[in-house]
């Protein structure tokens, strides 16, 4: 079966950084993506990684490990309105995307 | 402003009415998506949709029914739901099916729905 895990909910301080980690098992994979969704709100996309490695965008960064079927975003410099759920998602070899079930994310002053 | 509305915003209706949820995106985009999005589950695919034509159908119960009239258009027809259907309904589009950065999916905001 086709299977995206994430954390339910991290916390973190308000400046620091935070990793959300996202592992993966989909038959076939054609690109991980990143969404951002605040509560009541649409989700919007952050990143998009299909080479292994690190792709960074001002204060997030998004790396990804096609042989270990991983994935991280890494958020620096944490503002309050960062607080939101973190969306992973998979394109499987249709190119339809698996999401995983989003990560929580607290930041407390 | 993402490029993507829906109407109605949250919608209430009873196991027997029939209502339609609608989609419209001012992108350009070819492909578009329904999905339900439960408290603490993944987004669920329910259809999707390419140039017009249905490319996808997951399994998803008869009483509801998808209808594509145009590339910028989607509606989603209810009828006869179940109180479990309660959720987020979430519009997507993209510019084409295939996965890359250039393809990421475009979200309306929702229609919370709500079946008694």
């Amino acid at each position: 079966g086709q299977n995206i895990d994430q954390p339910t909910e991290m916390t973190a301080t308000e400046g620091a950084i935070v990793q959300i980690n996202c592992t993966y098992q989909t038959s076939g994979f054609n690109g991980l993506f990143w969404y951002q969704q605040h509560a009541g709100e649409a989700p919007t996309f952050l990143s998009y990684n299909v080479l292994d490695g690190l792709e960074e965008k001002g204060r997030f960064s998004s790396f990804l490990s096609r042989s270990k079927g991983y994935s991280y975003l890494l958020l620096k410099e944490l503002q309050m309105k960062d607080s939101a759920s973190y969306l992973c998602a998979v394109g499987d070899s249709n190119y339809q995307l698996i999401w995983g079930a989003g990560t929580k994310l607290i930041i407390k002053p | 402003e993402t490029g993507v509305t829906q109407t109605p915003r949250h919608l209430v209706m009873g196991m027997t009415n029939k209502k339609s949820l609608k989609c419209e995106q001012h992108l350009g985009h070819n492909a578009m998506y329904w999905y339900k999005q439960s408290a603490k589950k993944p987004l669920e695919l329910m259809f999707v949709y390419s140039l017009e034509e249905r490319v996808e159908n997951n399994s998803v119960p008869s009483r509801f029914s998808p209808e594509c009239p145009n590339s910028s258009h989607l509606f989603l027809h209810l009828h006869t739901l179940q109180p479990e259907d309660s959720a987020l309904y979430l519009c997507a589009s993209s510019q084409d099916l295939e996965g890359s950065s250039y393809n990421e999916q475009f979200f309306g905001p929702g229609t919370r729905l709500t079946v008694l």
